[in-house]
């Protein structure tokens, strides 16, 4: 158990459809990233962010968007959704906000979106 | 842009030692980390190396040159729980991390 957790566990919805995925990190980590992982795209860096504020962000969609509220604990929101957004998405988070490779990121157990 | 390149799928028996390569090319170069995944489940650190080197953590090891943008994951003694995808992940910017495609490591009894 990383310590970080992630809600829903299993997600069914429709084309065009909006859901919000959610993620508390592990006590006393400020950063949380997102995820996306997909058969055909391995795990894809989404969006990072540290205490509240954006920091990075990678191949999101404008379609989705994530907040990082004063608790710490971040949303990721997938609104229109595609076919294609069937996958699984993971949370992870780190003390600091680096981001680097020497960084470890803690993993949640991951949402799986199921888009019909 | 950075690419991480690694074989698809590995094969060993169990007590056997097996070597995951995994070759780079980026810029803005901070180190070399591995993940484990098991079917289904969260990844999870492994190692990680910010300078050449061998690092050693119990079965596992894990190799960087930077001068040859390769890197290696070497686990011994391997056992049946092993199975899983390993994913050799680098940064693209100062505040990302990308990942490898994965390699699917199967433990033959």
């Amino acid at each position: 158990d990383s310590g970080v957790t992630q809600t829903p566990k299993h997600l069914i919805t429709a084309t065009g459809q909006r859901v919000t995925l959610r993620c508390s990190p592990r006590s006393g980590d400020l950063s949380v990233y997102w995820y996306q992982q997909s058969l055909d795209q391995g795990l894809q860096f989404l969006i990072q962010y540290y205490n509240g504020e954006e920091r990075a962000k990678g191949n999101i969609l404008e379609r989705f968007s994530a907040q990082q509220f004063p608790d710490l604990h971040s949303e990721l929101n997938l609104s229109s959704l595609e076919l294609g957004d069937s996958a699984l998405y993971f949370c992870a988070s780190s003390v600091g906000d680096s981001g680097r490779a020497g960084e470890t990121q803690y993993f949640g157990p991951g949402t799986r979106l199921l888009v019909l | 842009g950075q690419s991480l390149e690694q074989p698809s799928e590995v094969t060993a028996v169990e007590g056997a030692i097996v070597q995951i390569n995994c070759t780079y090319q980026t810029s803005g170069f901070y180190g070399l980390s591995w993940y484990q995944q098991h079917d289904g489940g969260a990844p999870t650190f492994l190692s990680y190396n910010a300078l050449d080197g061998l690092e050693e953590t119990g079965r596992f090891s894990s190799f960087l040159s930077r001068s040859d943008s390769y890197g290696y994951l070497l686990l011994q003694e391997l056992q049946m729980k092993d199975s899983a995808s390993y994913f050799c992940a680098g940064p693209r910017a100062a505040r990302q991390l990308t990942f490898g495609s994965g390699t699917q490591l199967t433990v033959l009894p």
